[in-house]
């Protein structure tokens, strides 16, 4: 099976500017979830979308927003970047069958540098 | 409080050698399950092994073993044999039901540094 997928792989934006990254689950996955990792901050979770609906969200500003399509796909949005956006943004598939013991597992992530 | 605290910023290991990355956690559900990855300076975060609130053996993949204390609530990594390619940070995360459904709550990480 192949792995999820992220693209693209790095992105350089200007302060202001609006940005949309991907992420293909594996297959057979129905929920994504969406992590921005920061060295001050480390791991935080965006939030997780399950057949289309957004089942949990994180303390993100409105900016951060994202969807899933009905072939699990996924993408997130960030609106009016800033500095402080400019991160690794991890996305992650499991099954969805279980949120206490599903393992999710993540895609090579998108490197995001706001100027 | 943290729910996942990993209290060693850096380890360092002779390669041949075992070591344990220590995670303590807190949480009140009943079910949930605790997590192990890797991530290699690519920044790709590789799942390694998976241990459940109701499991009653340790679990074990290849040189990975999960030392479970779930009365103290520990989830330590045993590393065995360490190579030089184990040179990473490591994450202990722990996935819950209800309001913390659908996500996996990190640890600090601890920077692995296997010696030649």
């Amino acid at each position: 099976k192949a792995g999820v997928t992220q693209t693209p792989r790095y992105l350089i934006k200007t302060r202001g500017q609006q940005v949309t990254l991907s992420c293909s689950p594996i297959s057979g996955h129905r929920s994504v979830s969406w992590y921005q990792q920061t060295p001050g901050q480390g791991l935080q979770f965006l939030f997780e979308y399950f057949s289309e609906t957004q089942r949990n969200k994180g303390n993100f500003p409105g900016r951060f927003s994202g969807r899933q399509f009905s072939n699990s796909r996924s993408e997130m949005n960030v609106s009016t970047l800033e500095l402080g956006d400019s991160a690794l943004y991890l996305c992650a598939s499991s099954s969805g069958a279980s949120a206490s013991t599903d393992t999710q597992y993540f895609g090579p992530g998108t490197r995001l540098t706001v100027l | 409080a943290q729910k996942i605290t990993q209290t060693q910023p850096g380890m360092f290991v002779q390669e041949k050698e075992a070591v344990t990355l220590d995670c303590t956690y807190d949480t009140s559900d009943p079910s949930y399950g605790l997590f192990w990855y890797k991530q290699p300076s690519s920044g790709e975060m590789i799942f390694l092994i998976y241990q459940g609130s109701y499991d009653q053996q340790n679990a074990t993949e290849g040189r990975y073993s999960l030392n479970f204390q779930k009365a103290r609530k520990s989830a330590n990594l045993v590393i065995s044999a360490s190579q030089l390619g184990d040179s990473a940070m490591y994450f202990c995360a722990m996935r819950e039901r209800g309001t913390n459904a659908g996500k996996s709550t990190f640890g600090d990480g601890t920077t692995l540094t296997v010696k030649p």
